[in-house]
């Protein structure tokens, strides 16, 4: 099975600062028939079921505020929130589905 | 909308079964996989398998061959996960989720990501 490694396990970032989580996956997600990175992010706050933020790595999901932004290709992938703000308090995930999916141990994001 | 309902929270005792429902509304049942996925306390997600609920085909991750058994009732629109011979670390919140799929060009697949999830079913495992 192919291994996600998220860094850092936890961050506390202020209020309208940016806070980066990343993903590592053990062997490339990339597939090269189609050009398409088979990763996706959900975020999950206290409390409630994981909602899909991006699919493909970087196609946003329909009502995903534009703070938020997936990218990176191959292996290494990042989730960026640009202004944190108080509702993003939540545990983030990313998960390939390039083989039998798999998902990140999850990083938790606080307010500073 | 499309929703996904799941039955309430379940208390079982080692070696025992527990079967959780799942009832969705809002699409086109047997148009779409659904997937169960679940999260032990305090922990992260662990993917457990999908059911075609056109054809009640199903693929199981092997951890859980012989112990899970994906079902569904297109009368209802409700796909069913059993899980025999629990034990403690079965402890969970049980999740369905959604497969959207994708098409390239003039083909669809099945995509194995999830959108949207249940609510969640909490099984409790204890003697």
């Amino acid at each position: 099975d192919i291994v996600m490694t998220q860094s850092p396990d936890s961050l506390a970032v202020s209020l309208g600062e940016r806070a980066t989580i990343n993903c590592k996956s053990s062997q490339s997600v990339l597939y090269i028939s189609n050009n398409k990175n088979y990763l996706t992010w959900y975020q999950q706050r206290p409390g409630q079921p994981p909602k899909l933020l991006f699919y493909w790595a970087s196609t946003r999901e329909s009502g995903v505020p534009d703070r938020f932004s997936g990218s990176g290709s191959g292996t290494d992938f990042t989730l960026t929130i640009s202004s944190l703000q108080a509702e993003d308090v939540a545990v983030y995930y990313c998960q390939q589905y390039y083989s039998t999916p798999t998902f990140g141990q999850g990083t938790k994001v606080e307010i500073k | 909308q499309v929703q996904l309902v799941q039955s309430g929270a379940e208390v079982k005792k080692p070696g025992a079964s527990v079967k959780v429902s799942c009832k969705a509304s809002g699409y086109t049942f047997t148009a779409y996989y659904m997937h169960w996925v679940r999260q032990a306390p305090g922990q992260g997600l662990e993917w457990m398998g999908w059911i075609n609920p056109n054809s009640g085909g199903t693929n199981y991750v092997q951890k859980f061959q012989g112990r899970v058994t994906m079902t569904r009732d297109t009368s209802i629109s409700t796909a069913y996960m059993e899980l025999s011979r629990l034990r403690s670390d079965d402890t969970a919140v049980y999740y369905c989720a959604r497969d959207p799929g994708y098409c390239i060009g003039s083909s669809c697949y099945n995509g194995n990501w999830f959108d949207p999830w249940g609510q969640g079913t909490l099984v409790t495992v204890s003697s």
